[in-house]
């Protein structure tokens, strides 16, 4: 079964700090990994995705990703905390072998920039 | 392009009680899903489909049935609605993964709902 596990309920961090939200997978075959961003009273946005490829990856609003195979972790990242960064984050994960798409989903992170 | 909607966006139910929501895409996808938010459990897969006329359990089918009859269209209904059912739900719609292996999902606003 897949599954991923976010092991912080609650990150702060001050405005203009680096920003790193947690998330760790497991699949039985090679993953597909995303991180989706819920602003309050919103719809899951999409941030970005790994797939294959390079280790790093970039996406919206200055985000990005690193990929570890050998740590099964896929940590979210910015630079420079803004307090519009302030949400919930959803780390997810798909098994390469599934054909329904079907994503486990971690509990979600709630990020807070402190101005 | 409206994306993924839901309708209705807010609902109160007493226990026993049945409704349907509606998830409407315009973005010709195959694939969509029916899922449940609760407080520090993350979304919950309750239903999905994978074409028109298909449907299959998630991970927490029971007390929800659901139907397409429309590709653009996925309704979930609750005959008798039970407190353990107040939640936010999300329908989210995406590309067949057999075509388009790196798809991701696109979401709804989401439907809170709440059985008294």
């Amino acid at each position: 079964a897949q599954s991923v596990a976010q092991p912080e309920d609650q990150v702060n961090v001050a405005e203009g700090n680096p920003l790193t939200v947690k998330c760790t997978y497991s699949v039985s075959g090679n993953p597909y990994l995303f991180w989706y961003v819920q602003y309050p009273n919103r719809g899951l946005q999409f941030l970005l995705k790994y797939i294959t490829g390079d280790n790093l990856v970039k996406g919206s609003y200055g985000f990005e990703a690193e990929f570890n195979k050998s740590q099964t972790s896929f940590h979210l990242k910015k630079p420079s905390a803004l307090v519009s960064d302030s949400a919930l984050y959803f780390c997810a994960v798909r098994d390469q072998g599934y054909g329904n798409n079907r994503l486990a989903f971690g509990k979600g992170n709630q990020v807070v920039v402190i101005p | 392009n409206a994306g993924v909607t839901q309708t209705p966006k807010f609902r109160v139910l007493k226990t026993g009680q049945s409704m349907t929501l509606l998830c409407a895409q315009d973005m010709n996808h195959e694939y969509m899903y029916w899922y449940r938010q609760d407080p520090g459990m993350g979304l919950r897969l309750i239903h999905y489909s994978v074409g028109e006329g298909t449907t299959a359990k998630g991970e927490v089918p029971d007390g929800y049935n659901v139907s397409r009859l429309k590709k653009q269209n996925f309704l979930l209904g609750l005959e008798s609605a039970a407190p353990s059912q107040t939640s936010v739900y999300f329908c989210a719609s995406s590309k067949d993964p057999l075509l388009h292996s790196y798809n991701e999902q696109f979401f709804g606003p989401g439907t809170r709902l709440t059985v008294l």
